[in-house]
């Protein structure tokens, strides 16, 4: 039963306009998340995280929000580049392992 | 500073053959992970280690699995016997600090296993 769950296989926009991925985990007790960004043949790579004591968090072009009620977050992209074109997958911590969502693949349209 | 790295890239086997995956971690990073990634599917956790020892093995799929790390340093995941529903991209990831969980995890590139 996944715990993770990213729902949206795919995604497109067009550069310069606002990419939107979202998540949901079912489990209340996690109480760190982050996204990881995956090019082709290549490993994934550390975006940006939360903890669950915040409700946003800000790197540059990125933010993720976490909404604890609702058990959901997302990770917005403003503006989305053309180079942000990968596969995103969305992690809550366990203890130590990370627990993955299915990953959601970006398409930022020049 | 060099990345995680993994040994060898793809490999093609058939069922019921050995295979071994090597991953070298960042070096001086204590935890060492494994992870899959069956076609399309989340990366899955199969096992960590803390320097040597097995912390946390929840994650292996049956015994036909069997990890190591001889030394803390590098680490090898063996299949034996292989069979279809391993295939899969392995990964094998590395953080700092023993006892800090909140320590980044560093991927590796990724092994891809194909058993035909």
């Amino acid at each position: 039963d996944q715990q993770v769950k990213q729902n949206s296989p795919s995604l497109s926009v067009q550069e310069g306009r606002i990419s939107i991925l979202n998540c949901d985990y079912t489990n209340s007790m996690f109480d760190y998340f982050l996204w990881y960004k995956k090019y082709p043949a290549e490993g994934p790579t550390f975006l940006i995280s939360i903890s669950s004591i915040k409700d946003k968090n800000e790197d540059g072009r990125f933010t993720v929000f976490l909404n604890k009620s609702a058990k959901h977050l997302s990770l917005h992209i403003v503006p989305s580049q053309p180079g942000d074109s990968a596969v995103y997958f969305c992690a809550a911590k366990g203890t130590y392992k990370y627990i993955f969502g299915t990953g959601t693949r970006l398409k930022v349209l020049a | 500073e060099a990345g995680v790295t993994q040994f060898p890239s793809h490999s093609v086997i058939e069922k019921g053959q050995t295979v071994t995956l090597r991953c070298d971690p960042i070096s001086g990073h204590d935890n060492l992970y494994w992870y899959r990634r069956v076609m399309g599917k989340e990366i899955k956790f199969l096992l960590h280690f803390v320097k040597e020892s097995k912390q946390d093995e929840s994650g292996m799929p049956n015994n036909r699995f069997l990890a190591e790390r001889t030394g803390g340093t590098y680490s090898t995941l063996k299949v034996q016997p292989a069979e279809l529903e391993d295939s899969g991209v392995y990964f094998c990831a590395s953080s700092q600090v023993e006892g800090d969980p909140y320590n980044e995890q560093f991927f590796g590139p990724g092994t891809r296993l194909t058993v035909l």
